[in-house]
């Protein structure tokens, strides 16, 4: 069984702050791991993920998380953040062995709030 | 390209009623996860349809069906309905040869069983 613990449910920050989204997560097998955004209004949406290869992944607004294989961890950072960064973000993760490609286990999701 | 749909958008039931919740998937995409969300938590998975069969399923009750159809639209059915079966249910379609994991989600249908 796999599990994901979001360590932050809230997330206020000023606009220009950097901002850290906590995220580790408990299983027994590989996986790939996720970061989703949901913006106010929308469907969930993919923000970046990590297959293989390099630990460190970004996305192409300016955020980027690292994999920890020995902390279990996978927490989202972004230098400095901006008004439109507002949304729920959502951390999951995969079993890399598997063969349902669309079965995440996803936290319970961290609102982050920027502030002007 | 036409993203994920979901209908209806809201509903409202009572305990004991069944349900039927659609899904279109994104154009090209072959595969349809099902989601349910609760209020203030992640989405956890019921299942995976993939080629018009069940591929994958998470912790629910047979009560929660689903059937694909040959151009890759999806239902969610939900018999005997329950209180805590109040929340966001949340579709989400990929393709094969995609990503592991990129899901396209729609917007989601938000029940309340009274």
């Amino acid at each position: 069984a796999q599990s994901v613990t979001q360590l932050d449910s809230q997330v206020p920050v000023f606009e220009e702050a950097p901002v850290e989204l906590r995220c580790n997560y408990s299983s027994s097998v590989s996986v790939y791991l996720f970061w989703y955004v949901q913006y106010p209004n929308q469907g969930l949406q993919l923000l970046l993920k990590y297959l293989s290869g390099s630990t460190l992944v970004e996305s192409i607004n300016g955020f980027e998380a690292e994999f920890n294989k020995s902390q279990t961890s996978f927490h989202l950072r972004k230098p400095s953040v901006h008004i439109s960064d507002t949304a729920e973000y959502f951390c999951a993760v995969m079993n890399a062995g598997g063969t349902s490609y669309g079965k995440l286990t996803f936290g319970q999701g961290t609102i982050l709030t920027v502030h002007p | 390209e036409t993203g994920v749909t979901q209908s209806p958008t809201h509903l409202i039931k009572t305990r004991g009623q069944q349900v039927t919740l659609r899904c279109s998937s994104q154009s090209g995409h072959n595969t349809v996860s099902w989601y349910q969300q609760a209020l203030g938590q992640g989405p956890q998975f019921i299942f995976q349809y993939y080629r018009e069969e069940e591929n994958g399923r998470g912790n629910f009750p047979p009560r929660f069906s689903g059937l694909q159809f040959p151009n890759y639209s999806s239902e969610l059915n939900v018999n005997a309905l329950e209180l805590d079966d109040s929340a966001l249910y949340l579709c989400a379609s990929s393709g094969t040869g995609g990503i592991p994991g990129e899901l396209f989600f729609g917007e989601g249908s938000r029940l309340t069983v009274l």
